[in-house]
């Protein structure tokens, strides 16, 4: 069975620090992936997607995929408390890029 | 990106009724997903809503127990039929505006089942 896996938290990291959140994938041949933010109550909110091995930068997030590691990562730079929320690693199934397999998520608590 | 309601935002329904939750899109998209999210998990796909034929539905989830239409481009429901007190869940519509674009979600329906 395709799994996904997050360390699930809670992670804490001072304001202004950088936090670093994890995930593994089973299925080798994936090749979409996505980090997915959601706040208590809301709905999740697309922050990243990567398909290729290396870096992808947006802002203060940098998303980083090693397909050989069946690993993704997600660094937030300069932390917020507005960052303080669950991170949803998502892979994508085949087929369509709505077919995904999520994580249980990470959640992460900025402190002033 | 596309906005996306849901309605309702949320119910709290008897055992054994069933609930219609509203999907719209303010504009046309490619493709429409259902979700599920426990308490305290994840997100789990439901169903492909397909427009104009039946939902291709997930292990685990069946057509007699979430009947799913998509009359056209921007529109799907999902029902949850005979329900019990292990539906309760929020319940989320999501769509992939264009071919091969990420995937955005609604609001979500948070639904209780006493």
């Amino acid at each position: 069975q395709k799994e996904v896996e997050q360390n699930s938290g809670p992670l804490s990291v001072p304001e202004g620090a950088i936090a670093s959140l994890n995930c593994t994938y089973s299925d080798r041949g994936s090749q979409s992936f996505f980090w997915y933010r959601q706040y208590s109550g809301k709905s999740p909110e697309l922050i990243m997607s990567i398909y290729s091995n290396g870096d992808k930068e947006d802002g203060r997030f940098t998303a980083q995929l090693n397909k050989a590691s069946q690993y993704v990562s997600l660094l937030i730079r300069d932390s917020q408390p507005s960052d303080s929320a669950t991170y949803l690693c998502a892979v994508n199934k085949g087929g369509s890029q709505g077919n995904l397999i999520f994580g249980k998520g990470t959640k992460l608590s900025v402190k002033p | 990106s596309a906005v996306i309601s849901q309605k309702p935002s949320r119910d709290i329904c008897q055992r054994g009724t069933s609930l219609t939750i509203q999907c719209q899109v303010d504009s046309q998209v490619t493709m429409m997903f259902w979700y599920r999210q426990q308490p305290g998990q994840s997100l789990t796909l439901i169903a492909t809503a397909n427009q104009g034929s039946e939902a291709t539905y997930e292990s685990g989830f069946v057509i007699d127990k979430f009947p799913i239409s998509r009359p056209n481009l921007t529109f799907s429901t999902l029902t949850v039929s005979n329900m019990s007190p292990e539906d309760s869940s929020i319940y989320l519509c999501s769509v992939e505006e264009t071919h091969n674009s990420p995937l955005h979600f609604g609001n979500g329906t948070r639904l209780t089942v006493t």
